[in-house]
């Protein structure tokens, strides 16, 4: 089992830039929630994708939004990056038949210049 | 509001002490509680969970926590302090099966050989 895996792993973008980061959930889970984890911070939820729509949002501007395909993989979308944005987004999946323990990936460590 | 309150950005302790790692949250329903480990470059990694049942919990690694409801604590203990236990540290809290984690900003724990 590869657990939660999540592409690129680093990526460096330019004020205005869009991003897509991509994440695949471990074998057998069905839902994918995405953080943002700023420097020296704990992991900020930005939202959670179950049976292919966002179930669940966190206080992040619509210039994020996601995706989840049919094989429950899933992206983040960041529109019209600016500096603040620069952070290592972590992606968790879990099963709705679980009590709640989520699996992280590596994470994404994003660069905004 | 839910939220999640570690006390203590960094701990230090000798190689062999005691680790305490503290952490209280706030919350009008009963919480699940988590402890995760992130070590430098990679995402979180769950020690222990507390859900129902037992409120002394254990995990991996030799940590344990203990739910308790009256301080609205969930600290992290380790008899015997290792080096490869050098990492962050955060605590984590949910309120419903499926929803989103709220973390807290994380512990620092350094080990001193």
């Amino acid at each position: 089992d590869a657990g939660v895996t999540q592409s690129p792993t680093h990526l460096i973008k330019t004020r205005g830039q869009q991003v897509t980061l991509r994440c695949s959930p471990k074998s057998g889970h069905d839902t994918v929630s995405w953080y943002q984890q700023a420097l020296g911070q704990g992991p900020q939820f930005i939202f959670q994708y179950y049976e292919e729509e966002e179930r669940q949002r966190g206080n992040f501007p619509d210039r994020f939004s996601g995706h989840q395909f049919p094989n429950y993989s899933s992206e983040l979308n960041v529109n019209a990056l600016w500096l603040g944005d620069s952070a290592l987004y972590l992606c968790a999946s879990s099963s709705r038949d679980w009590n709640n323990e989520q699996f992280f990936g590596p994470g994404t460590r994003l660069t905004v210049l | 509001a839910q939220s999640v309150t570690q006390l203590g950005s960094h701990v230090s302790v000798s190689e062999g002490a005691l680790v305490l790692l503290r952490c209280n949250y706030s919350s009008s329903v009963p919480p699940y509680l988590f402890w995760y480990v992130q070590y430098p470059n990679q995402g979180l990694q769950l020690l222990l969970k507390y859900t129902t049942g037992a409120t002394l919990v254990k995990g991996i690694n030799g940590f344990e926590a203990e739910f308790k409801k009256s301080e609205t604590s969930f600290h992290l203990t380790k008899p015997s302090a290792h080096m490869s236990d050098a990492a962050e540290y955060f605590c984590a809290v949910s309120f419903n099966t499926g929803n989103q984690f709220y973390f807290g900003t994380g512990t620092s724990l350094t080990v001193i050989p």
